[in-house]
């Protein structure tokens, strides 16, 4: 069974400064992961697929990158609407979720 | 654009079934994988299971044998039975549309509060 880490588990950033989130497979998954948004009472909202494909409609500045166990998700100037809690998520396993990185500001 | 509408009781008692349905509306339900996750207050998400839209289902092992999943086509509904339920099947439930039996969830429904308590 592959595990999903992501740190940190809550990230304070200066409102316009960019934004690292670090996920973690136990072993490789190759590209096969994507990101999710998640703001406070509403659903996860898809970001990010195939490590480092934008979904439609998401801002430019989120990106993502890796390959196999690292990956990474970037916000590259923080705004007030990417307050929210970021999951990443393996295709293949049932046990497809990280444990969330919250990003708050400083 | 598709949107999933999920429908159903708010509050269960213990040992009972929990029952959802997830209305689809704005495009076919053809070829798509049809998916409930849950996520308990303050916690992280679960992937419970899918079903094809043929009627083929595949269920979270942590859960099999409690689960039932079902899709009617002509109602554009699926749907989640959950029995013997407990305190730990509090959450929020969500149902949402997969392209393959494993990859992205996209979209998403709205998310409802199920409590179980007497």
């Amino acid at each position: 069974e592959i595990v999903m880490t992501q740190s940190p588990a809550t990230l304070s950033v200066s409102p316009g400064e960019g934004a690292t989130l670090s996920c973690r497979a136990s072993e490789s998954i190759d590209n096969n992961l994507a990101w999710y948004q998640q703001k406070p009472g509403q659903a996860p909202r898809l970001l990010i697929y195939g490590a480092s494909t934008r979904a439609t409609g998401i801002p430019v500045r989120f990106s993502g990158s890796g390959s196999g166990t690292e990956f990474t998700l970037t916000i590259s100037s923080l705004q007030s609407d990417d307050l929210a809690v970021y999951y990443c998520q393996h295709y293949n396993d049932w046990r497809a979720f990280g444990q969330g990185t919250k990003v708050e500001f400083k | 654009q598709v949107q999933l509408h999920l429908s159903g009781p708010g509050l269960v008692k213990p040992s009972e079934t929990l029952s959802l349905t997830c209305t689809v509306t704005g495009g076919s339900m053809s070829l798509y994988y049809w998916t409930w996750l849950r996520q308990p207050p303050g916690k992280g998400l679960e992937w419970l299971g899918y079903v094809f839209y043929t009627g083929g289902t595949n269920y979270n092992p942590s859960l099999r044998g409690r689960l039932t999943m079902s899709i009617d086509m002509s109602k554009n509904q699926f749907s989640l039975s959950l029995n013997s339920v407990t305190a730990a099947d509090t959450a929020v439930y969500y149902c949402a549309r997969k392209a393959s039996a494993f990859g992205i969830f996209d979209p998403w429904g709205q998310g409802s509060l199920v409590t179980v308590s007497s």
